[in-house]
């Protein structure tokens, strides 16, 4: 069990660029979100993946957000026309099959994201 | 509107002492409770959970207490060391979703 991975760690952008994030989950782990962590905040919920259906998404994601899980294994987060707003740490974390309904999701260290 | 409110915002402890971070749910739907610590530059780590059924869940130095009635939970640490230096986060969630909604974070600062 390695943990989540995320890649890059750290971006840096100009505004109106597209950036896209990959997340690689545990293994087996057929659970995958997106959360996104402003300073001095908790993370924020932004989509769900079970295996390669992304099945719920936060009114959080605008139209410029676009997630995608292929063959149910890596995730990407694309953020198109950045803005300064999109500043942020991005965060993914996995779970496995739900057990005994506990619901433990395990995060990858982030992408920070900064947009000057 | 924040669904899980998390005091206090900052929290200064002598080493040895008992740090105590306090958190509250207005969904009574909520049926699941973990704590996260969060390191620098690290992503959130869970720490410990209970679900309402339990009012006290203890693994190690960590004790999670759960007032149903008042819709309040709250981690304490016992013995607080300098490592354990680091945000702390409350969260909730509900059986059956898949989205946890977190506190606003208690930097927590155990000085030796």
């Amino acid at each position: 069990d390695t943990g989540v991975s995320q890649n890059p760690r750290h971006k840096i952008t100009k505004r109106g660029q597209n950036v896209t994030f990959r997340c690689d989950p545990i293994s087996e782990h057929n659970r995958l979100y997106w959360y996104r962590q402003t300073l001095g905040q908790g993370p924020e919920f932004l989509t769900y993946f079970q295996n390669e259906a992304q099945l719920e998404k936060s009114r959080l994601l605008s139209d410029r957000f676009s997630a995608e899980r292929p063959k149910g294994s890596f995730s990407t987060l694309e953020i198109q026309r950045t803005e300064q707003g999109d500043s942020a740490m991005y965060l993914c974390a996995s779970s496995p099959i739900r057990t005994s309904g506990n619901y433990e999701q395990y995060f990858g260290p982030g992408t920070r994201l900064t947009v000057t | 509107q924040q669904q899980v409110k998390q005091s206090p915002q900052s929290l200064i402890v002598q080493k040895g002492g008992i740090s105590i971070i306090n958190c509250a749910y207005e969904n009574t739907a909520f049926d699941y409770f973990p704590w996260y610590q969060q390191f620098p530059g690290k992503g959130p780590a869970l720490l410990i959970a209970i679900r309402p059924d339990v009012s006290e869940k203890k693994e190690g130095r960590f004790t999670i207490s759960f007032n149903k009635s008042a819709k309040q939970f709250s981690l304490h640490i016992m013995d607080s060391q300098p490592g354990d230096s680091a945000t702390y986060f409350c969260a909730a969630i509900i059986t059956g979703a898949n989205n946890l909604f977190f506190g606003t974070g208690t930097r927590l600062t155990v000085i030796p």
